[in-house]
């Protein structure tokens, strides 16, 4: 079982349509970060959030920490080619001095 | 800036074999790890350094040794290569394990038959 779970697995949704993915764990977090990863590359980072309730917007891209900080989700407003990719949670300060992914969520936005 | 470079980028090992795979970065972060990354499973944390001298293990350590005697360096030894070892490998490195963004390498692709 992993530390995070991220929800759902797979995602296929048609240009312009709105997507939330879930990132979830029974875990207290002193942070959260959200990364995107294409084929053939490293993951790269989005965004990181720190304080309970916490919400971060980066263009299209919503983020948002639960006010416990076990939880986030990123929601991606009008979704475009572009955004296709793996999204990818990690969260540190549960385990030690560890920072732990989520299984990711395979995004596919279809022209 | 190079950032995080591992080598090489594919390799194929016979089971029982051992090799290392290599991984420097350049811009004097204290914090590295290694992850491997399998279908449906995101990326698994085997081993992680907090600074030259010192490792531990992750959540999948076994049949894997690391060792940092640089800030720049961190190798991942395979001992006795399997066929379960086949999966990508991704090294990274970060200022601090939170609140920092960890940059990646871009992975090694082994396959052991």
């Amino acid at each position: 079982t992993q530390l995070l779970e991220q929800s759902p697995q797979f995602l296929s949704i048609q240009e312009g349509e709105n997507l939330t993915v879930y990132c979830n764990s029974s875990s207290v977090f002193s942070s959260l970060q959200w990364y995107r990863q294409e084929p053939g590359e490293g993951p790269v980072l989005l965004v990181t959030v720190v304080t309970g309730g916490e919400v971060k917007k980066l263009k299209r891209l919503t983020f948002q920490f639960g006010d416990a900080r076990k939880d986030s989700s990123l929601h991606i407003t009008a979704a475009q080619p572009g955004d296709t990719g793996l999204y990818l949670c990690a969260g540190a300060g549960a385990a030690g001095n560890k920072l732990t992914f989520g299984g990711g969520t395979r995004v596919l936005v279809k022209p | 800036n190079a950032g995080v470079t591992q080598t090489p980028k594919f390799q194929v090992l016979k089971t029982g074999q051992s090799m290392t795979l290599q991984c420097a970065q350049d811009m004097n972060h204290e914090y590295m790890s290694w992850y491997r990354q399998d279908p449906g499973m995101g990326l698994r944390l085997i081993h992680y350094s907090v600074g030259a001298g010192i490792t531990d293990q992750g959540e999948v350590p076994n049949g894997y040794n690391v060792s940092r005697s640089t800030t720049e360096d961190f190798p991942l030894r395979l001992l006795s290569a399997a066929p379960s070892q086949t999966s990508v490998y991704f090294c990274a490195s970060s200022f601090a394990y939170m609140n920092t963004e960890a940059f990646f390498g871009q992975g090694t692709r082994l396959t052991v038959v």
